[in-house]
């Protein structure tokens, strides 16, 4: 089975700082990642995503994740926070990078960036 | 995603009672998914159809069930609903055998009282 972890439920920033929001998973095997953004009564929407070749994928909005293998991780970042970045971030995965596959959800980081 | 259409956006139901939650894709997509989003549980996946045909179900009560009339819609009945049942529902769709983003729906919230 494939899990995805994220330790982080509330991360709070001032405007200009850089964040990163960690995500870990645990699954041997070839595995799709992706971040998903959501605002407040939103639904979500895609960031960035990872299957294969270069480990640092660049997304919307200056958000960018690096791909380890060693770690299990796939942690998001950010060089400088905007107000508007405040929302939720899930990190999600699936297995294989085939068609059909649905995508498994982490619990979620409340990303909070004070003025 | 304003192409992938959720009706209704809010919906109040009396315990016992059925609903049913409407999705319709515009992206001309060919997978379809349901999730629900609750204060207890993270985002959670409940179905997954392609081409119209159910691909995975990780709902365990059958009182949640998928119709598929159009290839573009899918939509989600739900019957004796419970309080338990409140949460908000997110259709979800991607064209499949492709780059895999998931395009959402804004949700049903649903509150059963």
């Amino acid at each position: 089975t494939q899990t995805v972890s994220q330790s982080d439920a509330h991360v709070t920033v001032f405007e200009g700082d850089s964040v990163e929001l960690r995500c870990n998973y645990s699954y041997g095997g070839s595995i799709y990642l992706s971040w998903y953004i959501q605002h407040h009564g939103r639904g979500l929407q895609f960031l960035l995503k990872y299957y294969s070749g270069n480990p640092v994928v660049q997304g919307v909005n200056g958000f960018e994740a690096e791909f380890s293998k060693s770690d299990s991780s796939f942690h998001l970042r950010k060089a400088s926070v905007h107000w508007s970045d405040s929302a939720v971030y899930f990190c999600a995965a699936s297995i294989g990078g085939g068609s059909g596959n649905k995508l498994i959800f982490g619990t979620g980081t409340l990303l909070s960036v004070k003025p | 995603d304003p192409k992938i259409i959720q009706k209704p956006k809010y919906l109040v139901a009396v315990t016992g009672s059925e609903k049913i939650l409407i999705c319709e894709q515009y992206l001309g997509h060919n997978a379809m998914y349901w999730y629900r989003q609750s204060a207890k549980k993270p985002l959670e996946f409940m179905f997954s159809y392609s081409y119209q045909k159910l691909m995975d179900n990780q709902t365990a009560s059958s009182r949640f069930q998928p119709q598929s009339s159009k290839k573009n819609h899918l939509d989600l009945q739900i019957t004796a609903l419970k309080p338990d049942d409140s949460a908000t529902y997110f259709c979800a769709s991607r064209q499949q055998g492709t780059n895999e983003r998931l395009f959402f729906g804004h949700g049903t919230k649903l509150s059963v009282l």
